[in-house]
């Protein structure tokens, strides 16, 4: 099945500074790869995603990198503020098409 | 649009008891999925629900159970709790079955005590 795996764990940054997180899954038949921001006391919210026929994706100060053959996806942050700090989830289809999560990266971005 | 509701918010309860936790999908959405959410374990996946259907089940004990009505709304029950049971349960909600987008609702924070 598929296994995703988040790096790193925890991230602090200088507001101003980017931000990197990156993911890699096994399963190669995957064409769907989220990403989704978990504030304090809410849900999950989807916030890019990307599709395996682009190798990027940009959203203002976000974007997502996808490299098929090194199976492996990243979370791109410019300009960090105050509000991007929260937990920010990967996830990949499964076979089945469920989405498997990353065990998430902790972002605090300090003024 | 509505988003994803998900009820109550927080709930206590006491170990041995049961509990129904309650979702309502995004009008439109037939496929709703439920994940436990703990510190140490991040996001796992219990059942996947589509057109009243069980779709997937995770690797979770038969205590807990799902169900999902003609309106596409969706409840989990959790029967015989315990402590270990403490987490905030997160339903996701799609419009169909394969690589769409998925969004959460708030969860429900159980603790259980």
């Amino acid at each position: 099945g598929e296994n995703v795996e988040q790096h790193p764990s925890t991230l602090s940054v200088q507001e101003g500074d980017s931000a990197v997180i990156k993911c890699t899954y096994s399963d190669s038949a995957s064409n769907y790869f989220p990403w989704y921001k978990q504030e304090l006391g809410k849900g999950p919210q989807l916030i890019i995603d990307i599709r395996s026929n682009v190798g990027e994706k940009k959203d203002q100060r976000i974007a997502v990198t996808l490299n098929k053959t090194a199976k492996h996806f990243s979370l791109h942050i410019t300009e960090t503020q105050p509000e991007d700090s929260a937990v920010y989830f990967c996830a990949a289809p499964d076979s089945w098409g469920k989405l498997q999560f990353g065990a998430g990266t902790q972002v605090v971005v300090t003024p | 649009k509505a988003g994803v509701t998900q009820t109550p918010r927080y709930l206590i309860k006491t170990r041995g008891q049961q509990v129904t936790l309650s979702c309502s999908p995004i009008s439109g959405h037939r496929s709703v999925s439920w994940y436990q959410q703990t510190p140490g374990q991040g996001l796992q996946f219990l059942f996947e629900y589509f057109s009243e259907t069980q779709r997937n089940k995770g690797n979770f004990p038969g205590r807990f159970s799902g169900r999902q009505f003609s309106n596409s709304r969706s409840e989990m029950n959790v029967s015989t709790l315990e402590l270990g049971d403490s987490a905030l349960y997160l339903c996701a909600s799609t419009g169909s079955l394969s690589n769409t987008e998925a969004f959460f609702g708030q969860g429900t924070r159980l603790t259980v005590v």
